[in-house]
């Protein structure tokens, strides 16, 4: 168990929806990113937040957006979803340091476009 | 930029030989390298990072890997694989420039690796 938890495990919805992944991440980490993997992409760099504040931004698309809230735990909103957004999510987290700190993955929310 | 490769799609090893997983990187400034494994339908473990001094790091499950600089690589080892080591593994590359709290952690594409028995 990594001690970071992503909610929910699995979402299935239709093209044109919304949606919201959580992450809470290990006690004391300040850091929280977001990676999609596809099967044709590999794991893809989204976003970083470090206490609250937006850090570092990867391949994140405009109708994805993200928050780090002052309890630390991140929401990913997903909206207008489109069949090629179906991938698995992971929210990941470091150290305080953050530099040299290996990141703990989540299980990861897998979600399905319809 | 920092980009991070890994030229083998799947890597398949008899069980008992030894395995090699290779990744090249590319960054401006040090390099702070990192690898994962994951298996079927569960996030991504931490095997072991490369931050600074020797150049071969000992890592979880009996993995080390190589760090060299003029090669820009850091390839993942084990003596002995077992076929328990089947899984997905992936290289991952920080670059040490720029704002401490600001530097990205980009993974390659992963290598599938297959231990046969």
């Amino acid at each position: 168990d990594s001690g970071v938890t992503q909610t929910p495990k699995h979402l299935i919805t239709a093209t044109g929806q919304r949606v919201t992944l959580r992450c809470s991440p290990r006690s004391g980490d300040l850091s929280v990113y977001w990676y999609q993997q596809s099967l044709d992409q590999g794991l893809q760099f989204l976003i970083q937040y470090y206490n609250g504040e937006e850090r570092a931004k990867g391949n994140i698309l405009e109708r994805f957006s993200a928050q780090q809230f002052p309890d630390l735990h991140s929401e990913l909103n997903l909206s207008s979803l489109e069949l090629g957004d179906s991938a698995l999510y992971f929210c990941a987290s470091s150290e305080r340091t953050g530099v040299t700190g290996e990141l703990f993955f989540g299980e990861g929310s897998r979600l399905t476009v319809l | 930029a920092q980009s991070v490769a890994q030229p083998e799609d799947q890597v398949n090893v008899a069980e008992g030989n030894p395995l090699t997983v290779k990744c090249t990187y590319s960054v401006s400034g040090n390099p702070y390298l990192f690898w994962y494994v994951q298996y079927p339908n569960r996030g991504l473990q931490f095997l072991l990072k490369y931050i600074t001094g020797d150049n071969l790091v000992k890592g979880s499950y009996g993995f080390e890997a190589e760090f060299n600089k003029s090669q820009t690589s850091f390839h993942l080892k084990k003596p002995s694989a077992l076929v328990s080591d089947s899984a997905l593994y992936f290289c991952a590359v920080r670059d040490s420039t720029g704002y401490s709290s600001a530097s990205k952690i980009i993974f390659g594409s992963g290598t599938r690796l297959s231990i046969r028995p």
